[in-house]
């Protein structure tokens, strides 16, 4: 079941500079798409979202773009600070359901 | 800020014996989850739980599995006879709304080892 797919298990950045995390997916139904922060030994922590019917949302340092033709959404974070240093999971939620579904994570090392 | 507390943080359990895995959700939330992730792999989807019944479970979420919120505060996952192939991360979590956009608040999770 590959319904939310990360396929860059790794990404470095240098400080100051954006953060591009993508995610790919392959079911139409799913209404809303969300990041999510994980640090070593901390459950993942929610940063933004994304409505189906929306193809961008910003909030300070974070913008989520959704192309749904392409079903693919990225997140962006600029400037890009240390302290991101984190797996990101995308996640996706069915249409009807609380449940999200989770990608398998992108590790992200922001330099000093 | 509020959060969701996870007790224990790790437990090693025998193979076949019965484990409960506890969770005190944020008291003014009213949509319980467990997920897992298995070391290695993604975090899945186990049950939802709302207004004293289960909402909706994975395939995962078999007969072996169980969830229970005996009182005001606690929300469990119980296993009756564990196998090696649930050693995971399992986290709770716990929304106000079902309504998915605003994320849940996860709790830092308990690590099952099954030997």
């Amino acid at each position: 079941d590959q319904q939310v797919k990360q396929n860059s298990p790794s990404l470095s950045v240098q400080e100051g500079r954006i953060s591009i995390l993508n995610c790919d997916y392959t079911n139409s139904m799913f209404d809303y798409f969300l990041w999510y922060k994980k640090y070593p030994a901390e459950g993942p922590t929610f940063l933004i979202s994304i409505s189906s019917i929306k193809d961008k949302n910003e909030d300070g340092r974070f913008t989520v773009f959704l192309n749904k033709s392409a079903k693919h959404l990225s997140l962006h974070i600029v400037p890009s600070q240390p302290g991101d240093s984190a797996v990101y999971f995308c996640a996706a939620s069915p249409s009807g359901t609380y449940k999200y579904i989770f990608g398998t994570g992108t590790r992200l090392k922001v330099l000093a | 800020e509020p959060e969701v507390t996870q007790t224990p943080s790790h437990q090693v359990t025998q193979m076949g014996q019965e484990v409960i895995l506890r969770c005190v959700p944020i008291s003014n939330h009213l949509y319980f989850y467990w997920y897992r992730q298995i070391l290695g792999q993604k975090v899945e989807f186990l049950v939802s739980f709302y207004n004293n019944e289960i909402s909706e479970k994975s395939e995962i979420f078999d007969d072996q599995f169980s969830v229970e919120r005996p009182d005001g505060s606690n929300f469990t996952l119980k296993i009756r006879s564990t196998k090696l192939e649930d050693s995971a991360m399992y986290f709770c979590a716990s929304s106000m709304a079902g309504g998915t956009h605003h994320g849940y608040t996860f709790g830092s999770g308990t690590r099952l080892t099954v030997v």
